[in-house]
């Protein structure tokens, strides 16, 4: 069975601090993890994502993603916070052995708010 | 920008009503999803389709029906509305085959309201 947990459910920075949204997951084999940002009343939009080779993973909007096998934990960061990063941030896992794959488990998501 | 859309964005209906909800993507995925959140919580999967004439049930359990008679196109139907099903439902898609790495492409919902 795969899993992923965001620990918390609310994250506040000031604007142009550095800001990390934490991410931990469980699975049999090797996952593939993401990640998404959902503002009001829109769907999800993809951020990034890691499938294998460099633990350090670079997306849209200057965001980044650290994959750490050992810990278990794929956090979300980003070295300097804007007003137009406030949003619903989603983790995501896939287990790549499950036989199925057939689908993402999404965790309860960590709603972010950057104080200007 | 993916290609998948929804209709309506938006839907207040009464108790006992049909409806149905539209989801369409240009992206020729085969694997299709409806996933169905309350505002600012987690989403939760109710169906998913591996293509043409294959629908499966989701995580949560939900009285809504779906029907794939075309790659392109993922109908939700609710055949009586109750409010207990007011919520917002995200419609989702992937690449097929060995492509696929799980991303997902969401259109950007329905919210329906029942009153």
């Amino acid at each position: 069975a795969q899993s992923v947990a965001q620990p918390e459910d609310q994250v506040n920075v000031a604007e142009g601090n550095p800001l990390t949204v934490k991410c931990t997951y469980s699975v049999s084999g090797n996952p593939y993890l993401f990640w998404y940002v959902q503002y009001p009343n829109r769907g999800l939009q993809f951020l990034l994502k890691y499938i294998t080779g460099d633990n350090l993973v670079k997306g849209s909007y200057g965001f980044e993603a650290e994959f750490n096998k050992s810990q278990t934990s794929f956090h979300l960061k980003k070295p300097s916070a804007l007003v137009s990063d406030s949003a619903l941030y989603f983790c995501a896992v896939r287990d790549l052995s499950s036989g199925s794959a057939r689908q993402l488990t999404f965790g309860s998501g960590t709603q972010l708010t950057v104080l200007p | 920008e993916a290609d998948i859309y929804q209709t309506p964005r938006y839907l207040v209906i009464g108790t006992g009503k049909k409806i149905t909800l539209e989801c369409s993507q240009t992206m020729g995925h085969d694997k299709m999803y409806w996933y169905q959140q309350d505002p600012g919580m987690e989403l939760h999967l109710i169906h998913y389709s591996y293509g043409v004439n294959s629908t499966e049930k989701g995580d949560l359990s939900s009285e809504s029906t779906v029907s794939r008679i075309r790659t392109e196109h993922f109908p939700l139907t609710l055949e009586s509305a109750r409010p207990s099903h007011t919520s917002q439902y995200l419609c989702a898609s992937s690449f097929p085959g060995h492509a696929n790495t799980g991303e997902l492409f969401f259109g950007e919902g329905s919210r329906l309201t029942v009153l």
